[in-house]
């Protein structure tokens, strides 16, 4: 079975922090996604990559970043947290073929006090 | 714009009975869509997946239908159990190969003893 993993299931961060949100797949896929998910709205994606060191700006990218060094590996960087950046983090990875479906992890949730 | 919209927002239903979610999509060219299963504070896992050639898919207790020419699919669950509590997503993808998902608001499912 695909695996999607995320290094914390609930994090509480300060304004002004910088925040590291960590995501791991072990099914070689070549995508990747960053969705953030709040209530009254769909999964927003933030960042997308589809290959190691590349990344495609999603939707809603202001006040993140990411990193992608290894293919198991993508990371969502928030340079400087804010309280609207409270919210659901939602990573995700898919093959680049077939039906492309997504499989995600468990999910995020950041609170920035 | 491309939107998917889903309903009803909520729904109590009974365990044992059947019930039937909604969505409707503008999503165009449409490649193919997906009903996922969200329970609380985990991420969306998927139910089905149909391209627009099918219209109908089933994995256990649940079926998907789908009418491209109205775009409007609906997801069926018979004879509801306790664990189908959970929200249920749709996601349109325009284009096979694209990173480009549009996620629908979800319907939160309860069901009751």
């Amino acid at each position: 079975d695909v695996k999607v993993t995320q290094s914390s299931r609930y994090l509480v961060k300060r304004t002004g922090e910088k925040v590291f949100l960590e995501c791991v797949q072990d099914m070689d896929h070549e995508n990747m996604f960053w969705y953030r998910q709040d209530p009254g709205l769909g999964l927003r994606l933030i960042y997308f990559s589809y290959d190691v060191k590349m990344k495609e700006k999603g939707d809603i990218p202001e006040g993140y970043s990411v990193s992608r060094e290894k293919k198991e590996r993508f990371s969502l960087i928030l340079e400087s947290a804010s309280t609207n950046q409270t919210s659901m983090y939602l990573c995700a990875s898919s093959v680049m073929e077939a039906y492309n479906e997504q499989f995600f992890g468990p999910g995020t949730r950041l609170t920035v006090l | 714009k491309n939107q998917v919209e889903q309903s009803p927002q909520s729904l109590i239903i009974l365990e044992g009975k059947n019930c039937t979610l909604q969505c409707n999509y503008t999503v165009s060219p449409f490649s193919n869509l997906r009903w996922y299963k969200q329970d609380t504070g985990r991420g969306p896992v998927s139910l089905t997946i149909m391209t627009f050639s099918e219209n109908t898919k089933s994995n256990g207790r649940y079926t998907a239908t789908l009418d491209a020419d109205t775009k409007q699919s609906s997801l069926h669950i018979t004879a509801s159990q306790l664990s189908d509590s959970a929200s249920y997503i749709c996601v349109v993808s325009e284009i096979s190969g694209t990173y480009k998902y549009i996620f629908g608001t979800g319907t939160r499912l309860k069901v009751l003893a």
